[in-house]
């Protein structure tokens, strides 16, 4: 069965660094999603994208955050200048076409900022 | 924007025994679905159900949309139940997760 795909698993980077993480969606999906959970709490919107544009952000994704859809298969999430605060668990996402659908998720990627 | 509570926020069982996870949300909605996180941090996809009953082995969900709610049932519980359930909800787009509910199954 098809899965969505994230890398890298865990990182660690230094405080104000920036970082890349990276998602392959199932192939015949449209719809791609970032998601995030800092430890302990629920998981949160932070971006859709569709179309190669933003359809809806959150509160969360300022101008430190951007996506891109590089090529036909990879969705990243750059994170400019990375905060303590933005340790968290990063979740990818994605939809089929049609308005009602399950969204899958991958693995996630834990971030860890020093 | 909408709202989603789950309760109870924490449960813990005999394996063997059946449980109830509710989830309310407070608009009407075009997607719900529940979430098993396992212990690595993984959302594993347990129902889409915006409406109606499903079920799948001792799983099984019901969503009363009209009434805005829905019910995850766990039945004969195994130690590998444990985790967190979140319930997530959305118009259209982006989900909207519950706080969730830590279920602890001990042997």
């Amino acid at each position: 069965e098809p899965e969505v795909t994230q890398t890298p698993s865990h990182q660690v980077t230094q405080m104000g660094q920036e970082v890349i993480l990276r998602c392959v969606p199932i192939s015949n999906h449209l719809y791609f999603y970032w998601y995030r959970q800092i430890l302990g709490q629920k998981v949160e919107f932070l971006v859709s994208f569709y179309n190669n544009e933003i359809s809806e952000k959150s509160e969360i994704f300022d101008d430190q955050f951007s996506v891109e859809r590089p090529d036909g298969s990879n969705f990243t999430l750059k994170i400019r200048s990375t905060k303590l605060e933005d340790s968290a668990m990063y979740f990818c996402a994605s939809t089929p076409p049609g308005a009602q659908e399950t969204q899958y998720f991958g693995p996630g990627t834990r971030l860890l900022v020093l | 924007g909408i709202q989603v509570e789950q309760s109870p926020p924490d449960l813990i069982l005999q394996e063997g025994a059946n449980s109830t996870l509710r989830c309310n949300f407070s608009d009407s909605v075009n997607n719900l679905q529940w979430f098993h996180q396992n212990p690595w941090g993984q959302l594993i996809n347990l129902f889409y159900i915006p409406s109606g009953t499903k079920q799948n082995g001792r799983l099984s969900a019901t969503t009363v949309a009209t009434e805005r709610y829905s019910l995850l049932y766990i039945s004969s519980s195994q130690t590998t139940d444990s985790g967190v359930y979140f319930c997530a909800v959305g118009q259209g787009g982006k989900l909207i997760f519950g706080q969730g509910t830590e279920l602890s199954v001990k042997p």
